[in-house]
């Protein structure tokens, strides 16, 4: 049972365009989300959160919407480069134990092309 | 300041052996945490350890332990190895684990098990 879901499982946009990776849930108890990026190799590293009383996060070319309603977010890439190129990863976190423990999707593939 | 390390990177094992995975944490970071990435299932979430506790555990067989030691380094130990115990392990690391606080991961460790 999958609480956070990326239904698409790849994504190839040209140089200089938007990238949209979006995410769903089903849990309404999620309080944050956070997007990792991962290059083949390592380990994935931290890009943007939201919190849940928030609906916009911005952070340079990055931008998170979180439509509660829905159970939905999205990541805005712009404009799209090469180096972008990456799996990316949305997690989804609850209070349990003491701890705030992420949900992640199983990724999507996201490649840029020159 | 040195990021998550990991050791071993690869691992080659034969079913029914056991493994121990070696964790590195951030100088700081209390809060220690294990997932497995299959190309199928994204990541899950093994179980966390704060301060030597186990504070989370996630869906796996008992064959999957790990622990914590006193300068927060962490073992994951994984028995009677499978199959389908193949996948890259992955270690993470933060402050304390509370709200949308970010995980700092290492590379991996690749395990196949013939």
């Amino acid at each position: 049972d999958q609480q956070v879901k990326q239904n698409s499982p790849s994504l190839s946009v040209q140089e200089g365009r938007i990238s949209i990776l979006n995410c769903d849930y089903t849990n309404s108890m999620f309080d944050y989300f956070l997007w990792y990026k991962k290059y083949p190799a390592e380990g994935p590293t931290f890009l943007i959160s939201i919190s849940s009383i928030k609906d916009k996060n911005e952070d340079g070319r990055f931008t998170v919407f979180l439509n509660k309603s829905a159970k939905h977010l999205s990541l805005h890439i712009v404009p799209s480069q090469p180096g972008d190129s990456a799996v990316y990863f949305c997690a989804a976190s609850v209070a349990s134990g003491g701890s705030y423990i992420p949900t992640f999707g199983r990724g999507t593939s996201l490649i840029v092309h020159p | 300041k040195a990021g998550v390390t990991q050791t071993p990177r690869y691992l080659i094992k034969t079913r029914g052996q056991q493994v121990t995975l070696s964790c590195s944490p951030i100088s700081g970071h209390r809060s220690v945490s294990w997932y497995q990435q299959t190309p199928g299932q994204g990541l899950q979430f093994l179980f966390e350890y704060f301060s030597e506790t186990q504070r989370n555990k996630g869906n796996f067989p008992g064959r999957f332990s790990g622990r914590q030691f006193s300068n927060s380094r962490s073992e994951m130990n994984v028995s009677t190895l499978e199959l389908g115990d193949s996948a890259l392990y992955l270690c993470a690391s933060r402050l304390t684990g509370g709200g949308g606080e970010k995980l700092f991961f290492g590379s991996g460790t690749q395990l196949s098990v013939l």
